[in-house]
Formats: C-alpha cells, structure tokens, sequence
C-alpha cells in the first residue's frame, strides 16, 4: 500500500497570511497513464469533506484561487496563499494512483 | 446541482447487517466510477471499497474485503453498500463519493454507522 505522510499536524495561521501543507507518498504517484493521481480535500469543523484539487494542481469547480497544489513523484504541497476564517478545518492529501486509495493522516488549519 | 441522500445507518449489533444507499440526482450518474469512504468521528478518512462505472470491477479495503459488497443501480442513480458480520471497528460516518479524475469528490452529509451491543 502507498503509504501518505502529511506535515504539519497542525498549523496555526494568522488571517491574511499563507499556509502551506506538504505530504509525501512512500511511492511515486505517477501513473503509467502519464497522470499523477494526487488531490486535496478539505472538511471544515462539522462538515464532509470536499475535494478541492485534483491531479495535483486542478482545482475543483467553485474552489478559490488562494488554493493551489503543486509537486511531483512522492513530494506535494497545498498553499493557501492568504488564509480566510472559512479555511479552518482539517486538510487531507489522497493518493488514487492504485488500490486501495490512501490518506495522509490530516493537517489542522487553524486561527492564531 | 447535485443532491444526494445516503441512507440505511445507524446501530446494530456485533455480527449483524446494514445496507447503506446513496441515491444522486442533478447528475449523470453512469458518468463516474464511485466509491464509499468511511470516518471514525474525530478521526481521519479510510476509503472502503469502488465500483466502476458499468460495475464491470470492484475493489475493497482489506478490512473489508469478503464482509462487504458495493454495487450500484445506474437506471435508479443508486449506489450501495452491503455490509455483513459488521465488527465494532467499522462503527463510522459512511460517505458516498464520485471519482472525479480520481479526485475524491464526497457526496452528501453521510450516513452514521453504529456497531455496538
């Protein structure tokens, strides 16, 4: 199994300010198909989760463009590029390469 | 715009059975290959098990592999879970979800699963 590995566990930002969250696979997420299968979800305090970006850098319909993924082969990184109260909430990393589907273990957006 | 129902939780006992459903509309359901996800409250995500978009595969978490069984209805926009010999370890939130460029795009509020006696 692909085994997804997020940092920080927390990270506490002040409003206006950018965040950032790396995750790192234990293999190579490139597809033989020519695509890396790397996308983000976000679930805010009480909600489901919600995808926000797709093959590492698309961003789902109706996400900000303050989010914005980048990276390659087992290192990726989610910015937010200046953090709003909505951000709050936990942020995960997910790896579709191959069954069975992992997640990083989530990373805590919070106010300072 | 899509809406979604998921039913079909709640408690049962150790050794029992549920089978949860996600009925969508505002979409074309036979569109997307789909997939079930599961969280322990205040814990992380674990993706269960897919379904292609013709049910022509499957594949499960082995957790859950020989004890549950997904399948879908495209004429009715319905995906399903069948859940048996469920273990307290299974107790979650159970989300439906569209593979979205395999992209995990979560379908609705969930559905809460309780294994207890």
């Amino acid at each position: 199994d692909i085994v997804m590995t997020q940092t920080p566990l927390s990270s506490p930002v002040a409003l206006g300010q950018p965040a950032s969250i790396s995750c790192r696979s234990s293999h190579s997420l490139l597809h033989s198909d020519g695509n890396t299968y790397l996308s983000w979800l976000q679930q805010r305090p009480g909600q489901p989760p919600r995808l926000l970006i797709y093959k590492i850098s698309n961003r789902f319909s109706g996400v900000p463009d303050r989010f914005s993924g980048s990276g390659a082969g087992t290192e990726f990184t989610l910015e937010i590029s200046r953090v709003e109260a909505e951000d709050v909430g936990f942020y995960y990393c997910v790896q579709a390469k191959q069954f069975p589907i992992t997640f990083g273990g989530g990373t805590k957006v919070e106010i300072k | 715009q899509v809406q979604v129902v998921e039913s079909g939780g709640g408690l049962v006992e150790p050794g029992g059975s549920l089978r949860l459903s996600c009925a969508a509309s505002g979409i074309t359901f036979s569109d997307y290959s789909l997939n079930w996800i599961r969280q322990i409250p205040g814990k992380g995500l674990e993706w269960v098990s897919h379904i292609s978009s013709r049910s022509d595969y499957t594949n499960y978490a082995d957790s859950v592999k020989g004890r549950f069984t997904i399948s879908r209805d495209n004429a009715k926009n319905s995906l399903y879970l069948q859940m048996n010999s469920l273990r307290a370890e299974d107790t979650a939130v159970y989300y439906c979800a569209r593979d979205y460029s395999r992209g995990v795009d979560t379908w609705g509020q969930g559905t809460l699963v309780t294994v207890s006696s």
